[in-house]
């Protein structure tokens, strides 16, 4: 089976820049999360999608940041404008269900901000 | 609020060693914990999935045990190699949560020499 599938593997902007980032879950995985992963710490929830809805995004900076998964597949995970904090790996997984089952991660994509 | 600690940060062994990373935290109520490996530049692999009904699991050299009442994790490897050496990130479902967040420690890097 096909995993996570993530775009870029890296890249790098300069602050006040916008970024986008791109993930395809594992085909038939209802639930999306977006993970933020800060050098030497774990990752962190951003934002939880079930089908095309949020169900979480209590840990997601609004002011900069914007998540889409138009159709309940893909999902785009979106900063403007970028600040050196955000330099970090952005994970994507996929699981069957909203309850997590089947918990798979992508490779992520390294962001530089300088 | 639920926080996750892993300690060592890191761990430097010889070949062959046996060895125990532990994790704690805070809340009890917790629906399962997960031991994930990441290899640098990679994404998070499931190695064990406990849960909160269950002592222990164990894959091949890996033993996990979980005391929720006491909010610790062990993951034991056994006749530890130089292919062990990665992050291994302990990450736990709270209970009281609907959704499929996970909470991540900060990790144990582990160094197996030859």
């Amino acid at each position: 089976e096909a995993g996570v599938a993530q775009s870029p593997r890296y890249k790098i902007i300069e602050k006040r820049q916008s970024v986008a980032f791109w993930c395809n879950p594992i085909s038939g995985h209802a639930t999306l999360y977006w993970y933020q992963q800060i050098l030497g710490q774990g990752p962190k929830l951003l934002i939880q999608f079930q089908n095309n809805g949020v169900v979480d995004d209590s840990q997601l900076p609004k002011d900069r940041f914007s998540a889409e998964r138009l159709k309940g597949v893909d999902s785009t995970l979106k900063i403007q404008p970028a600040k050196l904090e955000d330099s970090a790996v952005y994970l994507c997984a996929s699981s069957f269900d909203s309850r997590g089952y089947g918990y798979t991660f992508g490779s992520g994509t390294r962001l530089t901000v300088v | 609020k639920q926080e996750v600690t892993q300690i060592p940060a890191a761990l430097s062994v010889p070949e062959g060693e046996n060895l125990v990373l532990n994790c704690s935290f805070t809340d009890s109520a917790i629906y399962n914990l997960q031991w994930f490996r990441q290899d640098p530049g990679k994404g998070l692999t499931s190695l064990l999935l406990i849960q909160s009904s269950q002592r222990e699991q164990t894959s091949g050299r890996l033993n996990a045990s979980l005391d929720k009442s006491s909010g610790r994790s062990t993951l034991y490897i056994a006749a530890s190699q130089p292919g062990d050496s990665a992050t291994y990130l302990c990450a736990v479902r709270p209970g009281s949560s609907n959704t499929g967040k996970l909470i991540f420690g900060q990790g144990t890097t582990l160094q197996v020499k030859p």
